[in-house]
């Protein structure tokens, strides 16, 4: 596609609960990178993807975070047990090739946990 | 650990000038971003800064000290539509770290 994409654009959940977030990136960016960014902050980084693998997912605040991109395109990021403190916009970026190169956002997913 | 200041709040004119400055003090270095954010929309990239000096791109200027830690984003004649958050990112390798961001509006 032309731009990076992300879906749902809004998802509201109860606290417990689990949900997907999808993130289709630029096409040909074999780079994927996941951050969160919290009302009146800039994004924070979460975890970096390198073709199919986590190069680094230092970001991921604790275990109930997993992601993965199993073809090397697409990649979802999971949530279990939702909190209300994991409530923030969660944006996905790509780039061609990962290091030292421009990234591109999506939208963002906004997550509200009630 | 990774420390980047900005201003929160910018105001000023429509047509006029205003300069947004960022600082840095970050554990590795490959360049410094700026991004604009829409409310409610996704950071766009604006300029990027590796080297020391000016970089101009049509109304928006960024500059990059990095002895001192320091760069800016200028904006020139300012529009209605430059309204938005600026966010100041240090790359390291591949990971942005960002400032708060600055919200900037402008005012007819």
């Amino acid at each position: 596609g032309a731009g990076v994409s992300q879906t749902p654009s809004n998802k509201v959940t109860e606290k417990g609960k689990y949900v997907e977030l999808r993130c289709d990136p630029i096409s040909g960016h074999t780079a994927l990178y996941w951050y969160r960014q919290s009302l009146g902050q800039g994004p924070e980084f979460l975890i970096y993807f390198q073709g199919t693998g986590a190069a680094d997912d230092s970001g991921l605040p604790n275990d109930r975070f997993f992601a993965v991109r199993p073809e090397g395109s697409v990649s979802t990021l999971k949530i279990q047990r939702t909190e209300r403190g994991d409530s923030a916009v969660y944006l996905c970026a790509s780039s061609f090739k990962g290091s030292q190169e421009t990234q591109y956002f999506g939208p963002g997913t906004r997550l509200l946990v009630l | 650990g990774q420390n980047i200041d900005q201003p929160t709040e910018m105001t000023a004119t429509e047509g006029a000038i205003v300069q947004i400055n960022c600082t840095y003090q970050t554990s590795g270095f490959n360049g410094l971003f700026w991004y604009q954010q829409h409310a409610g929309e996704a950071p766009t990239f604006l300029s990027y800064n590796v080297l020391d000096g000016l970089e101009e791109k049509g109304r928006f200027s960024s500059f990059l000290s990095r002895s001192k830690g320091y760069s800016y984003l200028l904006l020139k004649e300012l529009q209605m539509k430059d309204s938005a958050s600026y966010l100041c990112a240090v790359l390291d390798d591949y990971k942005l770290s960002f400032g708060a961001g600055t919200t900037v509006t402008v005012r007819a």
